[in-house]
This record gives structure tokens, C-alpha cells and sequence, in this order.
């Protein structure tokens, strides 16, 4: 069962574009929800989250935007930038369930095009 | 800034050995945890341990262990390595439990072939 579903797997964009990544999940006990990013050769590392309680989370270049109706949270990436180019990572937690172990999308590979 | 450090970044064993995947904190976090990354699957959570000696099942438990003798140090367990354990490990920590969820520091993965 996968619990959280992450879109596109591709992703190409022109530099100075926005890249707009797309995350639904299923368990509606969610209450946190960080985006990673991963470069070749290197560990995920945090890039922005957000809990529910809020519709939107902007940091920098970076924005999150959470439907919690729908289910549903987007990472948008604002005047992308080559060095933007790597793996990012959608994910959920409940934290209260007392598995503190996050649920991850499977990946989607951005490259940005010169 | 955290550091999360795994002991290999290649390691090549054969089937059958017991294999020890090496992690150690050092930012006093509560929580450690244990994940394998494949292509087109993203993460799986194997295991993690919100303190020492404590040790809790992930969504892929099989063919692993784990011990957390010391609250810096965790350490992932293949048992008797098989081929379809051939993947990258990633460990991660995160400052305690709780409401609200809170960061996780990942270091920069171990990729394990079984030959």
C-alpha cells in the first residue's frame, strides 16, 4: 500500500521557470509533511515542511502549498536554477502513532536546463 | 550542524555472510533510524529506535536487525545477506519524539552489494 504518491518521476524545466512537484497521501492522521532533497552521492537533506494547520509555507525560492481536503501538498520552486537539478523527496509522518519512521514518495529527478 | 556518519560509503559481501552496517550521531538525538533507498521506490523505513536498547519494526523489517547499545551509535544487522538486500542504506536521527514531527538528519548512505 502506498500511503503517499509523488509526481511526476521526471521533471525538466528551463532555468528561471518554476518546478512544480505533487504529493498526495492517503492517511488522513498525517501531521507533518517535509520535502527532502537528495544530490548524487549524498543523504536527503531537508529542504521546507509544513503541518496542516497552515494552507502555504514559503521559504525563499521554495513553497509548499497543502490541500488538506484533497489530500494533497506540492512543492513549487520558484526562478529555478541549474544547481536546483537533484532528487526530491515528498514525505509524511504522524506523530502521535508512535512510529516516528517517515512514509516517503518514491522520488521525482528535476533537472534544470541551462 | 548534525552529523550523521555511516562507517562505509561501498561495501561488497557475499551471500550468506552476516553483514554490520555502522551509524553514529553527534548531536545527543533520542532517535535513530535505518532506511533503504531503490531506484523507483523511494525510502523504506527498516527500522528505527527511539532509545538505547529500544528497537521498533519498520514497514520492511525482514532479514534485518538492529542494536543500539549506546545512545550515538545504531546498527543495522543483515543476518545472512541475500542478493535482494543489494541496495543503499541510509541512517537518519531526529531530536526526540513527539507532537508535530521533527526533523530528520540523514548521513550520506552506505550502498551495500551482495555478490
Amino acid at each position: 500500500q502506498q500511503q503517499v504518491k509523488q509526481s511526476p518521476q521526471s521533471l525538466i524545466v528551463q532555468k528561471g521557470g518554476i518546478s512544480i512537484i505533487n504529493c498526495a497521501y492517503e492517511n488522513t492522521a498525517f501531521d507533518y509533511f517535509p520535502w527532502y532533497q537528495q544530490f548524487p552521492g549524498k543523504g536527503p537533506a531537508l529542504l521546507i515542511a509544513i503541518r496542516p494547520d497552515v494552507s502555504e509555507k514559503k521559504e525563499g525560492r521554495f513553497t509548499i502549498s497543502f490541500n488538506k481536503s484533497a489530500k494533497q501538498f506540492s512543492l513549487h520552486i520558484m526562478d529555478s536554477q541549474p544547481g536546483d537539478s537533484a532528487t526530491y523527496f515528498c514525505a509524511a509522518l504522524y506523530s502521535g502513532g508512535g512510529a516516528d519512521g517517515l512514509t516517503f514518495g518514491k522520488g521525482t529527478h528535476l533537472i534544470i536546463q541551462p | 550542524d548534525v552529523k550523521v556518519t555511516q562507517s562505509s560509503r561501498y561495501l561488497v559481501k557475499r551471500t550468506g555472510e552476516k553483514v554490520f552496517l555502522e551509524c553514529v550521531q553527534d548531536m545527543d538525538h533520542e532517535n535513530m533510524f535505518w532506511y533503504r533507498q531503490d531506484p523507483g521506490l523511494g525510502l523504506r523505513l527498516i527500522y528505527f529506535s527511539y532509545d538505547v536498547k529500544m528497537k521498533e519494526k519498520g514497514d520492511i523489517p525482514e532479514g534485518y536487525s538492529v542494536s543500539r547499545e549506546k545512545k550515538e551509535r545504531f546498527s543495522l544487522i543483515l543476518e545472512s545477506a541475500s542478493t535482494n538486500q543489494t541496495s543503499m542504506y541510509l541512517c537518519a536521527s531526529s531530536r526526540y519524539r513527539g507532537q508535530g514531527g521533527q526533523p530528520q538528519h540523514f548521513g550520506d548512505g552506505t550502498r551495500l552489494s551482495i555478490l
